[in-house]
């Protein structure tokens, strides 16, 4: 089964400043997601990436995949705290991303920012 | 995007008793919902797959038994679990697939918070 590791666990950061999630599997990601979730809420979707290499923004984030599809970071530039909240990826558990929803996530990233 | 809800968003109950969570589809039709259950500070894991109209798969190590699924219609799937102990304690989040809605199309309930006494 595929396995997702997140780094870091948890990350303090001051406003403004810019961070970086990872995450990272042994096998090659089939469809990779990440979503934002207030504790004790549902999650929101915040992009996909199939291809290798590919790269996304909204607004202040940006994720990408790298080449090879087993590694894929999300970066927030000029935090605010609104970005405050923990981060998931998860990915599609089979192969061409034919599992249709059917994911496993990473451990998540507890994302704390300070005014 | 299409939406998913879930009911009820937080239900205490006894040691003992059952309890059924609702996983609706309000605007699309989803022949498949999955259930997941996020222990606080974890992640989320994959409890089951449930199918419309037959039988619920579940993942190594969930008990069939002790959590029931429902697949009733294409709009709503149910959670049981029966005779709840606080182990059993925990937020449980579906997630629901709009085909309509290509590779982007997997949508999550807001979640139900489980306490058991």
């Amino acid at each position: 089964s595929q396995e997702l590791e997140q780094s870091p666990q948890s990350l303090i950061v001051q406003e403004g400043k810019n961070l970086t999630i990872n995450c990272t599997s042994s096998k090659t990601l089939y469809g990779l997601y990440w979503y934002k979730q207030k504790y004790g809420e549902g999650l929101i979707f915040l992009m996909m990436l199939q291809k290798g290499g590919e790269e996304k923004s909204h607004e202040k984030i940006t994720a990408k995949l790298d080449e090879k599809k087993q590694q894929s970071s999300l970066h927030i530039t000029a935090s605010q705290p609104s970005h405050a909240g923990i981060y998931l990826c998860g990915a599609d558990v089979n192969a061409g991303g034919t599992s249709y929803g059917k994911l496993t996530f990473g451990q998540g990233t507890i994302l704390t920012v300070h005014p | 995007g299409a939406v998913v809800s879930q009911h009820p968003s937080r239900v205490i109950c006894k040691s003992g008793t059952s309890v059924k969570i609702e996983c609706r589809s309000l605007d699309f039709q989803a022949t498949t919902m999955f259930w997941y259950r996020q222990f606080p500070k974890k992640s989320l894991m994959l409890m089951a797959t449930s199918n419309e109209g037959s039988k619920a798969t579940y993942e190594q190590g969930v008990e069939k038994d002790k959590f029931l699924i429902n697949h009733a219609s294409l709009t709503l799937s149910t959670l049981t679990v029966t005779s709840a102990h606080p182990e059993d304690s925990s937020f449980y989040i579906c997630s629901a697939r709009d085909p309509a809605s290509g590779s982007l199309g997997q949508f999550f309930g807001p979640g139900t918070r489980l306490t058991v006494l």
